[in-house]
């Protein structure tokens, strides 16, 4: 089945320890990306990567950091999470041209205390 | 600065009747424009797309208009169904930046029996 897996789907942390987010995609997609989501912000783009060893920030990068070594995998790495990363977070991917649409997984509901 | 802004208001409509929701954007020059639907706790999933020179594009019960000049989509859902329940996002690239997918904060759509 062709999908975007991340792990862990929830994840409680305390401030200052860091701490990585897994997204694989199994279907061979160039393009992958991160976002937040907040109540009444929507979804928020952190990184986003057009292919293997090519990243990009996008609207809210300060405090993640990602890698793309390989193509299937976009780990999200917080170094030194805060309780303002308190979030909903989306792995996403595509075919990687403009106007696909994104795949989306389930989400990691992640909580910095 | 950029904003795409959707109504933030739950629309609450019954059963058979049509739902209509609008996206209006300002300071983007879109080529092309995504909707997607968002269950609670779950990832966006892809629903449509409509490229600028498009008026109007229809799927099963789901219709979608594009108006640059209003700088506007309005996307329906016809004959609605409470399994129609959920969050709808619209989803735009800046303008000379595919890639970076920026997206409305959804309206919720409430279908009652």
């Amino acid at each position: 089945e062709a999908q975007v897996t991340q792990n862990p789907r929830y994840l409680i942390t305390v401030t200052g320890k860091k701490l990585t987010v897994t997204c694989s995609q199994n279907m061979n997609h160039e393009y992958m990306s991160w976002y937040r989501q907040d109540p009444g912000l929507g979804l928020r783009q952190i990184y986003y990567s057009m292919n293997v060893e090519v990243t990009d920030k996008g609207d809210v990068p300060e405090g993640y950091k990602v890698s793309r070594k390989e193509k299937r995998n976009f780990p999200l790495i917080l170094e030194s999470p805060s309780p303002n990363q308190t979030s909903l977070y989306f792995c996403a991917s595509s075919l990687g041209r403009a106007a696909s649409p994104l795949h989306f997984g389930n989400g990691t509901r992640l909580t910095v205390t | 600065s950029q904003k795409i802004e959707q109504n933030s208001e739950a629309l609450n409509i019954q059963e058979g009747k049509t739902a209509t929701l609008t996206c209006n954007y300002t300071n983007y020059s879109p080529a092309y424009l995504q909707w997607y639907r968002q269950d609670p706790g779950r990832g966006p999933v892809f629903l449509l797309l409509i490229r600028e020179n498009e008026k109007e594009k229809r799927k099963e019960r789901l219709k979608v208009t594009f108006d640059t000049t209003l700088k506007q989509s309005l996307f329906h859902i016809t004959a609605s169904q409470p399994a129609d329940s959920a969050t709808y996002l619209c989803a735009l690239d800046p303008t000379d930046s595919w890639g970076k997918l920026q997206f409305g904060a959804g309206t919720q759509v409430v279908v009652t029996p």
